[in-house]
């Protein structure tokens, strides 16, 4: 049973516009949500996170939105840069006493200069 | 040096062998997770420990055992390896979930 889950397993931006990176959840217990940039032959890195008493979280060209009522979560890269080409993964943890990270699929992320 | 190491980078092993795959990391957390990742499913937890003395087992720790042997070591083993073990494994470590984990490069492993 997929917790979580990325239901684009691609997506091709042009350089400089939006991309959107879609995320679902079933489980109503997570409580913190990140996103993973993952290149190829290395493992992946953290991006931004986002706590479940927020609905917006910015750090430079990224935001991530969470929408606890609808149990979806986004992450738009603006502008976007060929350096972004890479998979992203979204993850949710349940916070104290069940911290460990559930990923979801991942979405492979094309930037076309 | 990098924070989280993993040894082999990759390795072809074969069919019915037992294989260990090692990490260790610099970040002094208390929290190690072993990791694997296919195509298509994303990344699943096969074991992960939040101190020397605790071990649990994740949503797919079939055939797999792990070795806490001090907090900045973590090595998983494969008993017998079989085919559908071919995968990208990583470990990673935390000191919070929520914090974000830090990830090795992986180790590859092809069973034939």
């Amino acid at each position: 049973d997929q917790q979580v889950k990325q239901n684009s397993p691609s997506l091709s931006v042009q350089e400089g516009r939006i991309s959107i990176l879609n995320c679902d959840y079933t489980n109503s217990m997570f409580d913190y949500f990140l996103w993973y940039k993952k290149y190829p032959a290395e493992g992946p890195t953290f991006l931004i996170s986002i706590s479940s008493i927020k609905d917006k979280n910015e750090d430079g060209r990224f935001t991530v939105f969470l929408n606890k009522s609808a149990k979806h979560l986004s992450l738009h890269i603006v502008p976007s840069q060929p350096g972004d080409s890479a998979v992203y993964f979204c993850a949710a943890s349940g916070g104290f006493g069940n911290e460990k990270l559930t990923f979801g699929t991942g979405t492979r992320l094309t930037i076309i200069p | 040096d990098a924070d989280v190491t993993q040894t082999p980078r990759n390795r072809i092993t074969k069919t019915g062998k037992r294989i260990m795959l090692e990490c260790s990391q610099t970040k002094g957390h208390d929290r190690m997770y072993w990791y694997r990742q296919d195509p298509g499913l994303g990344l699943r937890l096969i074991y992960y420990s939040f101190d020397v003395k605790d071990i649990n087992k994740g949503e797919i720790s079939d055939g797999y055992s792990v070795s806490r042997q001090a907090q900045a070591k973590f090595s998983l083993s494969l008993e017998s390896a079989i085919p559908n073990q071919t995968a990208l494994y990583f470990c990673a470590t935390s000191e919070r979930g929520w914090y974000g984990y830090t990830f090795g490069s992986g180790t590859r492993l092809t069973v034939v």
